[in-house]
């Protein structure tokens, strides 16, 4: 059962406009959540995360939103470009035991120009 | 730099072969994991190890070993090389405490025919 879950398996968007990456999750026991960013033929890289006391992360064009009622958070790209097509990782981590990340499917990112 | 490294990077076998994926991380780190991604089912664990001699097994453990002799290393070994096993491997390592961000090595190309 999935317990990190990305519902969209792809998204496409316009260069200058934003890009949202959606993630919901089902245990209430996740208290940190990160984003990781994978290109072909590399291993995923870290991008940006928040813990379950915040309700907004924000980093340069990324900002993450946590809307812990709805178990849900969101990754917010603006604007969006076209190096930023890659697929995106939401994965969560136990309180108590925050080294196992629990991963989602992923998301494939398109940014045309 | 400080980095994680996996060779080879890519490897054909045979079915029923016996064959090690390296895994070196200079960064000290304790933690220690082994993922495989495919296509729909996005990053899934094998294996980890939380320090020297320390192994712990994954959601998909089954066909696959690991050994944890010193900080730096985790191998990944799969001693009778099934065609399901066609996939990608990546390794990761953390360093744990209050940051539970995994960085992640370049990946393994395995195809088993």
């Amino acid at each position: 059962d999935q317990q990190v879950k990305q519902n969209s398996p792809s998204l496409s968007v316009q260069e200058g406009r934003i890009s949202i990456l959606n993630c919901d999750y089902t245990n209430s026991m996740f208290d940190y959540f990160l984003w990781y960013k994978k290109y072909p033929a590399e291993g995923p890289t870290f991008l940006i995360s928040i813990s379950s006391i915040k309700d907004k992360n924000e980093d340069g064009r990324f900002t993450v939103f946590l809307n812990k009622s709805a178990k849900h958070l969101s990754l917010h790209i603006v604007p969006s470009q076209p190096g930023d097509s890659a697929v995106y990782f939401c994965a969560a981590s136990y309180a108590g035991n925050n080294r196992k990340l629990i991963w989602g499917l992923g998301t494939s990112l398109a940014v045309n120009p | 730099d400080a980095e994680i490294t996996q060779s080879p990077r890519h490897k054909i076998i045979e079915t029923g072969r016996q064959v090690t994926l390296a895994c070196h991380q200079t960064w000290n780190h304790n933690n220690m994991f082994w993922y495989r991604q495919d296509l729909g089912h996005g990053l899934r664990l094998i294996h980890y190890s939380y320090g020297v001699h320390d192994t712990n097994k994954g959601e998909v453990s089954d066909g696959y070993s690991v050994s944890r002799s010193n900080t730096e290393d985790l191998p990944l070994t799969l001693e009778s090389a099934a065609s399901s096993q066609t996939s990608v491997y990546f390794c990761a390592s953390m360093r744990g405490g209050a940051d539970n961000e995994q960085f992640f090595g370049p990946g393994t190309r395995l195809t088993v025919l």
